[in-house]
């Protein structure tokens, strides 16, 4: 089976840097994906890391690490905006992705 | 048709009634799957299918029932709801190479009473 295990919610302020984690076990890995979902929304793709390493995008960036079965998406410069829950998903051998249970995270002014 | 498409956005429905979820695509993805959503679990996979012709079945999908005719359609069935189906439903395709990036539908809530 899978597990994938993050936190349930973070708080921050607006203008400072939030890490979420992620750590799984995996029958297979082919890929870790990060997702946002506002509430009442679709989930929309943020990140996607295959290799070790940091993948940056603007904002955000996201780690992953194999051997540690472990990966962060990190959130610089927070926005009111960025209030939403993150999503972390795994590829594990085939089109299929399994999902955590998402981080909810509360910027605040 | 921009994207993935989902109808209806909600619905309410009486225990015991078949309903069909609709999801329709226009990316010509060859892979498409059904998610539901609930607080606390996250999404969990439903039924997916890799091409049209052919479907396969994922982590909760007792209940539930798909068929993939074409490469743009991917209806979810249940055949006779029960209260604990009530959730946000989800479609999602993707491309069969590369990264295999989910693009998601607005969702369906449902409410089974």
């Amino acid at each position: 089976g899978q597990n994938i295990d993050q936190p349930t919610e973070m708080t921050a302020t607006e203008g400072a840097i939030v890490q979420i984690n992620c750590t799984y076990q995996t029958s297979g890995f082919n890929g870790l994906f990060w997702y946002q979902q506002h509430a009442g929304e679709a989930p929309t793709f943020l990140s996607y890391n295959v290799l070790d390493g940091l993948e940056e995008k603007g904002r955000f960036s996201s780690f992953l690490s194999r051997s540690k079965g472990y990966s962060y998406l990190l959130l610089k410069e927070l926005q009111m905006k960025d209030s939403a829950s993150y999503l972390c998903a795994v590829r594990d051998g085939d089109y299929k992705l399994s999902f955590g249970a998402g981080t909810t995270v509360t910027v605040r002014a | 048709i921009a994207g993935i498409t989902q109808a209806p956005t909600s619905q309410i429905l009486a225990a015991g009634r078949r309903m069909t979820l609709r999801c329709t695509q226009d990316m010509r993805h060859n892979a498409m799957y059904w998610y539901r959503q609930d607080l606390g679990l996250g999404l969990r996979l439903i039924h997916y299918s890799n091409t049209a012709g052919t479907t396969g079945k994922g982590e909760v999908p007792d209940g539930y029932s798909v068929s993939r005719a074409n490469t743009d359609d991917f209806p979810l069935t249940l055949a006779s709801a029960v209260p604990s189906q009530t959730s946000v439903y989800f479609c999602a395709s993707s491309e069969a190479s590369g990264s295999f990036e989910q693009f998601f539908g607005p969702g369906t809530r449902l409410t089974v009473l």
